[in-house]
Parts: C-alpha cells; structure tokens; sequence
C-alpha cells in the first residue's frame, strides 16, 4: 500500500530532550516536506526537501532540522524540544515539486513537551 | 498575506444535502494548483480533489466537485449527497511556482446530521 508513515504516533517528553521524529514515503517520491499545525494557526511549513541531500527551510524553521540522506525518509529532529513545540506535526510527499504534485500526508505525531 | 481564505463558520448539514465549501485565494501567478483536504477527528490529512490553473473543466471525483471560478479566484467545494462520515474539517491549499509548499486556508469545519 502506498503511504507516508510517521512515528511515534504520540509523544509526550520533557523542555530540552533531544527527539527524533521519523518518516517515510513508499512511493520513490522526490519531494518531501514537514508541517506543523496549530489551533488558530492552521498548517505551517517547516522544512522541505526537493531531493536526496537538498533540504531548504520552510516558514517555521527554528528550532528544527531536517536530513534527507536517502529518498523514502525524511527525519526531522528537535535538538533541544521546548513547550512552544507542542503540536501536531505531519509529514507529507509528493512526487516533485510541481504546483501540479499532490502532498500526501502521514497520520500525523502529536507531541507534547512540558 | 493570507494566500487562502475560507471565512465560513461551522456548518451542520443534513444527510443526503449537499453542501458547498467557500474557498478564495491570492495570487499574482499564473501557474498553480489548488487542494482541498478532510481532516477527521482521529486528525489525519486526506487528500480529496485537484485543480490546476490551467484546468478549464471543474474537477470532480466521486461525491466531491470543485467549482473553480479562476477570474474570481475562487475554488469551492461541493460535496454531494453528504454523509454521516464526511463530518470533519476540510481545508482548501493552494501550491504555486516556484514556492515549494502548500498554503492552507483556516478549514470549514462540517457536521452531518441524520
């Protein structure tokens, strides 16, 4: 079946612990990207990724980085995770980068820093 | 600016009624594409239906059409013959070139009742 897959699902940690959330797509698609929803804010981006090695920030990106060492996963990791960073983050890839590609999302992981 | 706009409050809708989403958008390009999502309750993102700019037919799929009105900048979706499980959020997104990301409207938020 094809789909982007996220995990953890849910994630409840403390201010400053380092986490890694990962994702991947089984569809060889080239684009990648990562967004954050917030009540009031609607969906932000934060990262995005054209292709293998090439990473480029998004709207939100402070705070966060990103890897795209291979084409299926697109980890985006919180070095030092603060309360501001509670939300509820999704992945999503489409096959480029065309305003003709569709982004398919993953289920979503709903993070929790107290 | 906001590129995205959906303006509507919360709708209750009968089922087996129709209902038509509002969505304007912003923008001085003349290549993009325009989406609409559901989010459930349970929060995962779906992707419904397509439009490109350049589309001249209104896209339609299944019990979803979108009525694009280019000159009016506005790309409204039609549910038809609503169900029970169409109840969620739905979110108009927009994706130009070259920005690599999608724009999100709010999200008009729909109940169907029996």
């Amino acid at each position: 079946e094809a789909q982007v897959t996220q995990n953890p699902r849910y994630l409840i940690t403390v201010t400053g612990k380092k986490l890694t959330v990962t994702c991947s797509q089984n569809m060889n698609h080239e684009y990648m990207s990562w967004y954050r929803q917030d009540p009031g804010l609607g969906l932000r981006q934060i990262y995005y990724s054209m292709n293998v090695e090439v990473t480029d920030k998004g709207d939100v990106p402070e705070g966060y980085k990103v890897s795209r060492k291979e084409k299926r996963n697109f980890p985006l990791i919180l070095e030092s995770p603060s309360p501001n960073q509670t939300s509820l983050y999704f992945c999503a890839s489409s096959p480029g980068g065309r305003f003709t590609d569709t982004q398919y999302f993953g289920p979503g992981t709903r993070l929790t820093v107290l | 600016a906001q590129k995205i706009t959906q303006t509507q409050p919360g709708m209750f809708v009968q089922e087996k009624e129709a209902v038509t989403l509002d969505c304007t958008y912003d923008t001085s390009d003349q290549s993009y594409g325009l989406f609409w999502y559901k989010q459930p309750s349970s929060g995962e993102m779906i992707f419904l239906i397509y439009q490109g700019s350049y589309d001249e037919q209104n896209a339609t799929e299944g019990r979803y059409s979108l009525n694009f009105q280019k000159a009016r900048k506005s790309a409204n979706l039609v549910i038809s013959a609503s169900q029970l499980g169409d109840s969620a959020m739905y979110f108009c997104a927009m994706r130009e070139v070259p920005i690599n990301r999608l724009a999100f409207g709010k999200g008009n938020q729909v109940v169907v009742i029996p």
